[in-house]
Protein backbone atom coordinates (compact mmCIF):
# COMPACT_ATOMS: atom_id res chain seq x y z
CA UNK A 1 0.00 0.00 0.00
CA UNK A 2 1.13 3.62 -0.27
CA UNK A 3 1.85 5.82 -2.76
CA UNK A 4 -1.62 6.74 -4.05
CA UNK A 5 -3.34 8.11 -0.98
CA UNK A 6 -7.33 9.38 -1.08
CA UNK A 7 -8.95 11.43 1.71
CA UNK A 8 -11.06 11.69 3.54
CA UNK A 9 -12.24 8.40 3.15
CA UNK A 10 -15.68 9.18 4.07
CA UNK A 11 -17.25 12.30 2.70
CA UNK A 12 -20.92 13.42 3.35
CA UNK A 13 -22.56 16.30 1.68
CA UNK A 14 -25.73 18.56 1.80
CA UNK A 15 -27.69 18.90 -1.61
CA UNK A 16 -26.90 21.72 -3.29
CA UNK A 17 -22.92 21.60 -2.21
CA UNK A 18 -20.02 21.33 -4.09
CA UNK A 19 -17.07 19.19 -2.57
CA UNK A 20 -13.78 18.15 -3.30
CA UNK A 21 -11.84 14.81 -3.19
CA UNK A 22 -8.08 14.49 -2.94
CA UNK A 23 -5.94 12.49 -4.48
CA UNK A 24 -2.36 12.12 -3.78
CA UNK A 25 0.76 10.14 -5.42
CA UNK A 26 4.28 10.16 -4.73
CA UNK A 27 5.28 7.37 -7.76
CA UNK A 28 6.37 9.85 -10.15
CA UNK A 29 3.38 9.02 -12.37
CA UNK A 30 2.48 11.36 -15.14
CA UNK A 31 -0.97 10.22 -15.76
CA UNK A 32 -3.70 10.18 -13.50
CA UNK A 33 -7.61 9.26 -13.67
CA UNK A 34 -10.72 9.63 -11.50
CA UNK A 35 -13.61 6.54 -11.22
CA UNK A 36 -16.48 6.43 -9.81
CA UNK A 37 -17.79 2.73 -8.55
CA UNK A 38 -21.23 2.11 -8.29
CA UNK A 39 -22.88 -1.39 -7.92
CA UNK A 40 -23.07 -3.75 -10.87
CA UNK A 41 -21.32 -0.74 -13.27
CA UNK A 42 -17.93 -1.42 -12.97
CA UNK A 43 -15.89 1.54 -12.95
CA UNK A 44 -16.58 4.31 -15.15
CA UNK A 45 -14.17 7.06 -16.11
CA UNK A 46 -14.56 11.01 -14.83
CA UNK A 47 -11.66 12.46 -15.82
CA UNK A 48 -8.09 12.05 -16.73
CA UNK A 49 -4.80 13.33 -16.86
CA UNK A 50 -2.12 12.23 -18.60
CA UNK A 51 0.20 15.56 -18.00
CA UNK A 52 0.34 18.38 -15.93
CA UNK A 53 -1.86 21.67 -16.67
CA UNK A 54 -3.95 19.41 -18.98
CA UNK A 55 -6.97 16.72 -18.61
CA UNK A 56 -9.69 15.03 -20.39
CA UNK A 57 -13.38 14.23 -20.01
CA UNK A 58 -13.98 10.53 -19.38
CA UNK A 59 -17.58 9.06 -19.61
CA UNK A 60 -19.22 10.26 -17.09
CA UNK A 61 -17.99 14.10 -16.62
CA UNK A 62 -21.03 15.82 -16.25
CA UNK A 63 -21.10 17.52 -13.20
CA UNK A 64 -17.68 17.18 -11.96
CA UNK A 65 -14.26 19.44 -12.51
CA UNK A 66 -10.57 18.38 -12.31
CA UNK A 67 -7.68 20.47 -11.81
CA UNK A 68 -4.10 18.94 -13.01
CA UNK A 69 -1.25 22.57 -11.32
CA UNK A 70 0.91 19.68 -10.21
CA UNK A 71 2.03 16.24 -10.87
CA UNK A 72 1.50 14.57 -7.73
CA UNK A 73 -1.87 16.14 -7.12
CA UNK A 74 -5.50 15.53 -9.11
CA UNK A 75 -8.28 16.83 -6.77
CA UNK A 76 -11.84 16.02 -8.12
CA UNK A 77 -14.93 18.63 -7.44
CA UNK A 78 -18.08 17.03 -7.45
CA UNK A 79 -20.67 20.16 -8.07
CA UNK A 80 -24.30 20.75 -7.65
CA UNK A 81 -24.76 19.78 -10.82
CA UNK A 82 -24.44 16.12 -10.09
CA UNK A 83 -27.61 14.33 -9.98
CA UNK A 84 -26.66 11.41 -8.41
CA UNK A 85 -23.43 12.21 -6.44
CA UNK A 86 -23.75 9.33 -3.76
CA UNK A 87 -21.24 6.97 -4.70
CA UNK A 88 -17.79 5.14 -4.35
CA UNK A 89 -14.81 7.37 -5.76
CA UNK A 90 -11.47 5.97 -6.57
CA UNK A 91 -8.12 7.62 -8.23
CA UNK A 92 -5.75 6.18 -10.01
CA UNK A 93 -2.61 6.81 -11.46
CA UNK A 94 0.18 5.33 -13.92
CA UNK A 95 3.15 6.00 -15.83
CA UNK A 96 6.96 5.48 -16.64
CA UNK A 97 7.91 3.66 -13.82
CA UNK A 98 4.79 1.33 -13.88
CA UNK A 99 5.04 -1.31 -16.40
CA UNK A 100 2.65 -2.33 -19.23
CA UNK A 101 0.75 0.73 -18.42
CA UNK A 102 -0.42 -0.75 -14.98
CA UNK A 103 -2.88 1.67 -13.21
CA UNK A 104 -2.19 1.89 -9.57
CA UNK A 105 -5.38 2.82 -7.36
CA UNK A 106 -5.89 4.59 -4.14
CA UNK A 107 -8.08 2.99 -1.01
CA UNK A 108 -11.17 5.39 -2.36
CA UNK A 109 -13.56 8.07 -1.45
CA UNK A 110 -17.27 7.06 -0.08
CA UNK A 111 -19.65 10.18 -0.69
CA UNK A 112 -22.91 10.30 0.78
CA UNK A 113 -25.08 13.09 0.13
CA UNK A 114 -27.69 13.54 2.81
CA UNK B 1 -16.41 0.59 -30.33
CA UNK B 2 -14.02 -1.01 -27.90
CA UNK B 3 -15.72 -2.98 -25.35
CA UNK B 4 -14.91 -5.24 -22.69
CA UNK B 5 -18.08 -7.80 -21.47
CA UNK B 6 -18.02 -9.35 -18.86
CA UNK B 7 -21.08 -12.22 -18.97
CA UNK B 8 -21.10 -13.33 -15.21
CA UNK B 9 -22.34 -10.89 -12.72
CA UNK B 10 -22.06 -13.66 -10.16
CA UNK B 11 -20.17 -17.00 -10.40
CA UNK B 12 -20.18 -19.54 -6.89
CA UNK B 13 -17.96 -21.93 -7.06
CA UNK B 14 -16.88 -24.84 -4.38
CA UNK B 15 -13.35 -25.00 -2.57
CA UNK B 16 -10.96 -26.82 -4.93
CA UNK B 17 -13.02 -26.54 -8.17
CA UNK B 18 -11.76 -25.34 -11.26
CA UNK B 19 -12.97 -21.92 -12.03
CA UNK B 20 -13.23 -19.57 -15.13
CA UNK B 21 -14.26 -15.63 -15.29
CA UNK B 22 -14.95 -14.64 -18.41
CA UNK B 23 -13.91 -11.83 -20.47
CA UNK B 24 -14.57 -10.41 -24.26
CA UNK B 25 -13.43 -7.63 -25.84
CA UNK B 26 -14.13 -5.57 -28.87
CA UNK B 27 -11.10 -3.86 -30.24
CA UNK B 28 -9.92 -4.02 -34.26
CA UNK B 29 -6.69 -3.45 -32.76
CA UNK B 30 -3.93 -5.22 -30.79
CA UNK B 31 -5.29 -4.96 -27.48
CA UNK B 32 -3.34 -5.23 -24.18
CA UNK B 33 -5.73 -7.18 -21.60
CA UNK B 34 -5.74 -7.21 -17.77
CA UNK B 35 -7.52 -8.61 -15.16
CA UNK B 36 -7.40 -6.77 -11.28
CA UNK B 37 -8.95 -7.93 -8.36
CA UNK B 38 -10.32 -6.52 -5.43
CA UNK B 39 -10.45 -8.38 -2.36
CA UNK B 40 -12.77 -7.30 0.88
CA UNK B 41 -12.01 -3.98 1.90
CA UNK B 42 -8.71 -3.52 0.24
CA UNK B 43 -7.71 -1.22 -2.70
CA UNK B 44 -8.46 -2.58 -6.29
CA UNK B 45 -5.08 -4.58 -7.72
CA UNK B 46 -3.48 -5.51 -10.77
CA UNK B 47 -4.03 -9.27 -11.06
CA UNK B 48 -2.20 -9.96 -14.12
CA UNK B 49 -1.47 -8.86 -17.88
CA UNK B 50 -1.56 -11.00 -21.11
CA UNK B 51 1.54 -9.31 -21.97
CA UNK B 52 3.99 -10.76 -19.66
CA UNK B 53 2.02 -14.64 -19.42
CA UNK B 54 2.69 -15.30 -16.30
CA UNK B 55 0.73 -16.83 -13.90
CA UNK B 56 -0.46 -15.48 -10.56
CA UNK B 57 -1.48 -16.66 -7.37
CA UNK B 58 -2.48 -19.67 -9.60
CA UNK B 59 -4.73 -17.65 -11.57
CA UNK B 60 -3.76 -17.67 -16.26
CA UNK B 61 -5.24 -15.71 -18.40
CA UNK B 62 -4.64 -16.19 -22.09
CA UNK B 63 -5.68 -14.11 -25.25
CA UNK B 64 -7.26 -15.28 -27.88
CA UNK B 65 -7.53 -13.15 -30.93
CA UNK B 66 -9.61 -15.45 -32.44
CA UNK B 67 -12.46 -15.11 -30.18
CA UNK B 68 -11.79 -11.84 -28.82
CA UNK B 69 -11.83 -13.87 -25.41
CA UNK B 70 -9.05 -13.09 -22.50
CA UNK B 71 -10.58 -15.85 -19.92
CA UNK B 72 -9.31 -16.03 -16.68
CA UNK B 73 -8.65 -19.75 -15.17
CA UNK B 74 -7.44 -21.47 -12.04
CA UNK B 75 -7.36 -25.17 -11.48
CA UNK B 76 -8.22 -25.44 -8.46
CA UNK B 77 -10.06 -22.42 -6.48
CA UNK B 78 -9.38 -21.39 -2.76
CA UNK B 79 -11.59 -19.26 0.14
CA UNK B 80 -9.02 -16.41 -0.15
CA UNK B 81 -10.16 -16.13 -4.15
CA UNK B 82 -13.72 -14.71 -3.06
CA UNK B 83 -13.12 -11.17 -4.68
CA UNK B 84 -14.58 -8.97 -7.28
CA UNK B 85 -12.67 -9.19 -10.72
CA UNK B 86 -12.08 -6.76 -13.50
CA UNK B 87 -11.07 -7.38 -17.35
CA UNK B 88 -9.89 -4.21 -18.66
CA UNK B 89 -8.57 -3.50 -21.98
CA UNK B 90 -6.36 -0.59 -23.30
CA UNK B 91 -6.70 0.49 -26.44
CA UNK B 92 -4.00 1.90 -29.35
CA UNK B 93 -2.01 4.42 -27.75
CA UNK B 94 -4.54 5.80 -25.19
CA UNK B 95 -3.67 5.93 -21.68
CA UNK B 96 -7.05 5.42 -20.59
CA UNK B 97 -8.48 1.69 -19.78
CA UNK B 98 -12.06 0.67 -20.93
CA UNK B 99 -13.41 -1.93 -18.17
CA UNK B 100 -15.58 -4.66 -17.62
CA UNK B 101 -18.77 -4.43 -15.01
CA UNK B 102 -16.77 -7.05 -13.41
CA UNK B 103 -17.53 -10.47 -11.64
CA UNK B 104 -18.13 -11.68 -8.22
CA UNK B 105 -16.43 -14.90 -7.64
CA UNK B 106 -17.45 -16.59 -4.25
CA UNK B 107 -15.75 -19.63 -2.96
CA UNK B 108 -17.47 -21.60 -1.15
CA UNK B 109 -16.02 -23.71 1.82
Amino acid sequence: DGGITQSPKYLFRKEGQNVTLSCEQNLNHDAMYWYRQDPGQGLRLIYYSQIVNDFQKGDIAEGYSVSREKKESFPLTVTSAQKNPTAFYLCASSGPTSSYNEQFFGPGTRLTVL
Amino acid sequence: AQRVTQPEKLLSVFKGAPVELKCNYSYSGSPELFWYVQYSRQRLQLLLRHISRESIKGFTADLNKGETSFHLKKPFAQEEDSAMYYCALRAGNNRKLIWGLGTSLAVNP
